[in-house]
């Protein structure tokens, strides 16, 4: 079945170091989305890709990058995690043709930080 | 700012009661979606609403899109405890959804 897939669904790591999560999709979406959960709040979009063009929200800190190597994935980049970093990343896809955009998720990788 | 503000925050029932969630915005938008947000997992769309005064059912989900085109409700009759979970509603920017603060329910047996 063409999905969203997320890997790790877990991810420890410590304060301050580096980790990156990935995201890849069968659906060849051409738009792609990270966003940031914290428990029992909306979704927050940090940047989305269509197709190779990076649109980063204004208020993304700058301590997260992201990477779109190609159509099937793409990777979110925590540069130095603090514990306020810590919450659910959720990739999403969805294709801008058409005038509804429907979003598909995966199913998200829980960030602890230590 | 486009704003998607959605009441009741937090619904604790008995199984068998109906609800209603509301979804409100000053902002209209072309098009509304529901989705339905399980622990640990991510959303999973319900329906997309698009025309002012739709009403769609899914089941025992009745989903209606006002007639401005800037609110929207979800009606849930005879709750069953899988219908538990964070019912988010959104609204569709360019190349993005505006999502709702959330309402989470839970039904109890």
């Amino acid at each position: 079945d063409a999905m969203v897939i997320q890997n790790p669904r877990y991810q420890v790591t410590q304060f301050g170091k580096p980790v990156t999560l990935s995201c890849s999709q069968t659906l060849n979406h051409n738009v792609m989305y990270w966003y940031q959960q914290k428990s029992s709040q909306a979704p927050k979009l940090l940047f989305h890709y269509y197709d190779k063009d990076f649109n980063n929200e204004a208020d993304t800190p700058d301590n997260f990058q992201s990477r779109r190597p190609n159509t099937s994935f793409c990777f979110l980049d925590i540069r130095s995690p603090g514990l306020g970093d810590a919450a659910m990343y959720l990739c999403a896809t969805s294709s801008r043709t058409g005038g509804v955009k429907t979003q598909y998720f995966g199913p998200g990788t829980r960030l602890l930080v230590l | 700012t486009q704003l998607l503000e959605q009441s009741p925050q937090f619904l604790s029932i008995q199984e068998g009661e109906n609800l209603t969630v509301y979804c409100n915005s000053s902002s209209v938008f072309s098009s509304l979606q529901w989705y339905r947000q399980e622990p640990g997992e991510g959303p999973v769309l319900l329906v997309t609403v698009v025309t002012g005064g739709e009403v769609k059912k899914l089941k025992r989900l009745t989903f209606q899109f006002g007639d401005a085109r800037k609110d929207s409700s979800l009606h849930i009759t005879a709750a069953q405890p899988g219908d538990t979970g964070l019912y988010l509603c959104a609204g569709a920017g360019t190349d993005k959804l505006i999502f709702g603060t959330g309402t989470r329910l839970q039904v109890f047996p």
